[in-house]
């Protein structure tokens, strides 16, 4: 069964630095996502991604963040200047293309900030 | 503001105990009620997609269904390997996936 995967599978930086955290989506998918889930918290939403466009952001998207299609199969979340608060597990998601169909998910990366 | 509410948050079973794990919700038009398996280091697994009021939906030892407030997952004779963190989540009419916090599943042998 087609996957969603994500890499690297854990990541540490140095606070301050940027680090970039790639998915490639099931193929035949066209509507992506991120999400974030601190520890013992819930999945909340962070972006959602549309023909090469941002179609939603929640509001801790600020930025700091940015979402990248560079080539036709991977999406990538890009964090700059990286905080200790931002240590967290980022999901990748992809869905088919109805809004109401179901969502994806990649076994995400564990990012840890020091 | 939608929200999800899911119930209880932990909930621990002998194998072969049946019971019901709850979410409710307040959302401005409901587009879709997913129910996602996420075991622990993974990422949330798809179950269930619940429509509309009176929708039922089964797999294997789970039961899934939807009123217009809220959603039952029933999971009947639990064994050990359904022991997980059940999470629920809708998507309302602009498109937006809220996540409830999740129940937390422990099935003993």
């Amino acid at each position: 069964e087609p996957e969603v995967t994500q890499t690297p599978s854990h990541q540490v930086t140095q606070m301050g630095q940027e680090v970039i955290l790639r998915c490639v989506p099931i193929s035949n998918h066209l509507y992506f996502y991120w999400y974030r889930q601190i520890l013992g918290q819930k999945v909340e939403f962070l972006v959602s991604f549309y023909n090469n466009e941002i179609s939603e952001k929640s509001e801790i998207f600020d930025d700091q963040f940015s979402v990248e299609r560079p080539d036709g199969s991977n999406f990538t979340l890009k964090i700059r200047s990286t905080k200790l608060e931002d240590s967290a597990m980022y999901f990748c998601a992809s869905m088919v293309q109805y809004s109401n169909q179901p969502q994806h998910f990649g076994d995400g990366t564990r990012l840890s900030i020091l | 503001e939608d929200q999800v509410t899911q119930s209880p948050e932990a909930l621990r079973l002998q194998e072969g105990e049946s019971s019901s794990l709850n979410c409710s919700y307040t959302v401005s038009g409901l587009r879709g009620l997913f129910w996602y398996r996420q075991d622990p280091g993974k990422g949330p697994e798809f179950l269930f997609t619940l429509y509309s009021a009176g929708e039922e939906k089964e797999k294997e030892r789970l039961k899934a269904t939807l009123t217009k407030k809220e959603s039952f997952l029933h999971i009947t004779a639990p064994k050990p390997e359904d022991s997980a963190t059940y999470l629920c989540a809708v998507i309302d009419n602009n498109n937006d996936m809220r996540f409830g916090a999740g129940t937390r599943l422990t099935v003993k042998p």
